[in-house]
């Protein structure tokens, strides 16, 4: 069975200060890792798709990585507009399309 | 209009309602997915219709009840619900195959309560 764990469950930062989310994943075989961001009360908002270890992929402050066993969002010189909910999801090869969800990193950015 | 667009936004009912939720998008894609957000649980698969067609049931109760009309339009029809079903209620989109990627695109949500 699937399983993605992500951690910390909640994260408290100063604007500016610089950190990563983790989402380890167990698949028989990876066929897309995805990171979602949640704002309060809304849809999540796609942010990245990584396929293979060592793939990076960046949006402003926003960085991803991928290893075999886990995936990196790392927050560079974070505002208080990334606070939010971000979402990791992974779909296996070998089994159905449908993504399965990790249960979300709260983060808060303190001005 | 663009996107996936989900109405209503909040919906209140009691235990003896019937309501319905809508959702519509109109990016082209084949799959569509009802998902259910409770506080401090990860996203629960409720259904996933592709090409209109019912491929998962994620053992729903049955006070839950899909429709899929076409490929555009989903809705979920609530009937005799409990406070425990109180909840965000997502409507996801993709295109599934012939180059798809894979990834959701998520509408606003409607925010149910049941009293």
């Amino acid at each position: 069975e699937d399983q993605v764990t992500q951690s910390p469950e909640a994260l408290r930062l100063q604007e500016g200060e610089s950190s990563s989310l983790n989402c380890s994943y167990t698949v028989s075989g990876l066929r897309g890792l995805f990171w979602y961001r949640q704002d309060p009360g809304k849809g999540p908002e796609f942010l990245f798709t990584l396929y293979s270890a060592g793939e990076e992929k960046e949006k402003e402050r926003l960085k991803a990585t991928l290893t075999k066993k886990e995936s990196f969002l790392h927050i560079t010189a974070p505002k208080p507009e990334d606070s939010a909910t971000y979402l990791c999801a992974v779909q296996d090869s070998g089994g159905s399309y449908i993504p399965t969800f990790g249960r979300g990193t709260s983060l808060i950015v303190h001005p | 209009e663009t996107g996936v667009t989900q109405t209503p936004r909040h919906l209140v009912m009691g235990m003896t309602n019937k309501k319905s939720l809508k959702c519509e998008q109109h990016l082209g894609h084949n799959a569509m997915y009802w998902y259910k957000q409770s506080a401090k649980k990860p996203l629960e698969l409720m259904f996933v219709y592709n090409f209109k067609e019912q491929t998962e049931n994620n053992s729903v109760p049955s006070r839950f009840s899909p429709e899929c009309p076409n490929s555009s339009h989903l809705f979920l029809h609530l009937h005799t619900l409990q406070p425990e079903d109180s909840a965000l209620y997502l409507c996801a989109s993709s295109q599934e195959g012939g180059g798809g990627t894979g990834e959701l695109f998520f509408g606003e949500g409607s925010r149910l309560t049941v009293l």
